[in-house]
């Protein structure tokens, strides 16, 4: 079946270091990708997407590039905030349409 | 615009009592979705409505239901409440159905079963 898999957190940076947060899926077809970040105490929002191979999806500082070859969508930002402390999950789309996440990333900016 | 309302914000019930939570989404959109989140688990799928209909289920047992409005507010409904439905239930309201289409989550209500 589908699935997501990302790397477990937490993990905890210096403020403007760089991050990169590990997600490689599993799934028939063409699946779209998201990311979406999770502050504390609040609901999900989407930070942002890609729908075929060879996009980049890309906000707030924030990237990802659908690598089709890989089965990889991995996060990268290059100079973090402690604002951007969060929890983050990378969560695919498939043919039936159901949204299946990863277990999620706990990210830790110290300043 | 208003973002996605969810009521109750907290709830403490139980075990072998139910429960119905209920979800407004953004105006305008006509898909909303259901999750669990637990630590353990992660965000699970439960189910999704589109004009009213269930389009997708995830695995979950029958006292897990759900039901759309004409007005596209969902509620939900667990029965026989068990100590392991402690969680954090959140709905997403979309435009329409489908895989590309962007979810936007409200910020939950939090199940607590004693």
């Amino acid at each position: 079946g589908n699935s997501v898999t990302q790397m477990e957190g937490p993990v905890t940076l210096s403020e403007e270091a760089f991050l990169t947060i590990n997600c490689t899926y599993t799934a028939t077809g063409y699946p779209s990708l998201f990311w979406y970040v999770q502050y504390p105490g609040e609901g999900l929002q989407l930070l942002l997407k890609a729908t075929k191979a060879d996009d980049k999806g890309s906000n707030k500082g924030f990237e990802a590039t659908y690598r089709k070859e890989t089965t990889s969508f991995h996060l990268e930002k290059g100079s973090v905030q402690v604002s951007d402390s969060a929890v983050y999950f990378c969560a695919l789309s498939a043919r039936d349409d159901k949204i299946i996440f990863g277990k999620g990333t706990r990210l830790h900016i110290l300043p | 615009k208003a973002g996605v309302t969810q009521t109750p914000r907290y709830l403490i019930k139980t075990r072998g009592q139910q429960v119905t939570l209920s979800c407004s989404p953004i105006s305008g959109h006509r898909s909303v979705s259901w999750y669990q989140q637990t630590p353990g688990q992660g965000l699970q799928f439960l189910f999704e409505y589109f004009s009213e209909t269930q389009r997708n289920k995830g695995n979950f047992p029958g006292r897990f239901s759900g039901r759309q409005f004409s007005n596209s507010r969902s509620e939900m409904n667990v029965s026989t409440l068990e100590l392991g439905d402690s969680a954090l239930y959140l709905c997403a309201s979309s435009l329409a159905a489908g895989r590309q289409e962007t979810q936007y989550f409200g910020p939950g209500t939090r199940l607590l079963v004693l």
